[in-house]
């Protein structure tokens, strides 16, 4: 299975801070790659497909790069509605695999 | 609008079958997409587990392969999870999510079920 190490585990940021989020995979997955955002109670939801293809309805504060096995999401000003849980995932390859979740709280 | 709803029992007993159902409104099962279930653990791990396809073809974890099955029903636009021999490690939240093909993203997902193993 490919592994996703996401890092860090948590994080805080001020309001208006830009953050950023890692995902490292174990071997190349060609930018099949995918971050979710989960708040307590809800599913998660889409936030960029590709590495780097903003979903439709999702703030362009969000935004995602990287290829080969190096990924990030980059939230810029930072707002109050954005803390949550995140995750990546990897559609490369199956069996499909996230990384283990990164939380996001205001400071 | 599309939506994704899961149902089915919230307690199992050890060595019993899991068994949920997920619905889907808005939009048919049979016209394009994977049809997937996901687990979420207890301290956030996330599984996926496995997918039936538009076809009806299916694709399961072989960390799950012995135990797990996934049907549907294209009249009533329903997939289904099954999951024999639970254990208490199987205590999770579920999730039914469709996957696009080709792309292999979930955009669109239930809002899950808890399923605690327990006697």
């Amino acid at each position: 299975d490919i592994q996703m190490t996401q890092s860090p585990h948590s994080l805080s940021a001020s309001l208006g801070e830009t953050v950023s989020i890692e995902c490292l995979a174990s071997e190349g997955i060609s930018n099949y790659l995918a971050w979710y955002q989960q708040k307590p109670g809800k599913s998660p939801q889409l936030l960029i497909y590709y590495a780097s293809s903003l979903q439709d309805g999702v703030p362009s504060r969000f935004s995602g790069s990287g290829s080969g096995t190096q990924y990030s999401l980059k939230i810029s000003n930072m707002q109050p509605e954005d803390e949550g849980v995140y995750y990546c995932q990897q559609g490369y390859k199956y069996p499909y695999t996230f990384g283990a979740g990164t939380k996001l709280e205001l400071k | 609008e599309i939506q994704l709803q899961e149902s089915g029992p919230g307690l199992v007993k050890p060595s019993q079958s899991l068994s949920l159902t997920c619905s889907v409104t808005g939009y048919t099962i049979t016209s394009g997409y994977d049809w997937s279930w996901i687990r979420k653990f207890p301290g956030n791990k996330m599984e996926w587990m496995g997918y039936i396809s538009n076809s009806g073809s299916t694709n399961y974890n072989p960390s799950l392969k012995i135990r797990i099955s996934i049907n549907r029903d294209t009249s009533k636009n329903q997939f289904f999870l099954q999951l024999n021999s639970v254990t208490t490690e199987d205590t999770a939240t579920y999730y039914c999510a469709r996957c696009k093909i080709n792309w292999e993203y979930f955009d669109y997902w239930g809002q899950g079920v808890m399923v605690t193993v327990s006697s």
